[in-house]
């Protein structure tokens, strides 16, 4: 158990419909990654959260948004969901802020757009 | 470009095997992070070990090890005497300082433990 804690578990929407993932980062954890991973691949990152500032974002579109929160717990919103977002949604975090820092993960959420 | 492989898509052994899983990656920085994790059927990806690019020492924990060669760009893994518990999909991922450190992954080895 890593302390990383991801809500909610599963998850079913339909096209253009917008989604909201919840994350609660390890104790002492200050910032939070999302990824992406599509089923049978790796994970793709999504963006980077280190108090409460966007520090760090991969190969995904505007619609693709996040928050970090003073206690350091993050969301990640998609809008206008498509087909192709159905994946797993997973968070990790790190301490103490430095990008090179391992990261833990959380059970993530299963995202199936219909 | 930085990139991870990870050749073996998917490998079946029977228990009490020994077996080897292998990454190669591609880096022109020379501080980078390379990575090991392991994805069990419930999703959860759970960290097994982190080397940096100056540290070449080959490390063992308990029926695991692993072998850093800068040479041959490979981080690979082995477990000795396996067992069904093992059964998962295993990660390499590298981070490196040009690129912030986000986490480059490889596609993954599948990795089946028959009893």
């Amino acid at each position: 158990e890593t302390g990383v804690t991801q809500s909610p578990t599963h998850l079913i929407k339909t096209r253009g419909q917008q989604v909201t993932l919840r994350c609660s980062s390890q104790s002492g954890h200050n910032t939070v990654s999302w990824y992406q991973q599509a089923l049978g691949q790796g994970p793709q990152f999504i963006f980077q959260y280190y108090r409460e500032e966007e520090n760090g974002r991969g190969n995904f579109p505007p619609r693709f948004s996040g928050l970090q929160f003073p206690n350091y717990s993050s969301e990640l919103n998609v809008n206008a969901l498509e087909l192709d977002d159905s994946a797993l949604y997973l968070c990790a975090s790190s301490y103490p802020g430095l990008a090179k820092e391992t990261q833990y993960f959380g059970p993530g959420t299963r995202l199936l757009v219909l | 470009a930085q990139k991870v492989t990870q050749a073996q898509t998917e490998i079946s052994v029977v228990e009490k095997e020994d077996v080897t899983l292998d990454c190669v990656y591609e880096t022109r920085d020379t501080t980078y992070y390379l990575f090991w994790y392991k994805q069990p059927p419930s999703g959860e990806l759970v960290f097994l070990i982190r080397r940096n690019s100056f540290d070449e020492q080959n490390e063992i924990s308990g029926r695991y090890s692993w072998n850093f060669q800068k040479s041959t760009s490979s981080f690979n893994f082995t477990i000795t005497a396996s067992q069904v518990v093992d059964s998962a999909v295993y990660f390499c991922a590298l981070s490196e300082a040009r690129s912030n450190y986000q986490l480059i992954w490889g596609a993954g080895t599948k990795l089946i433990i028959k009893p």
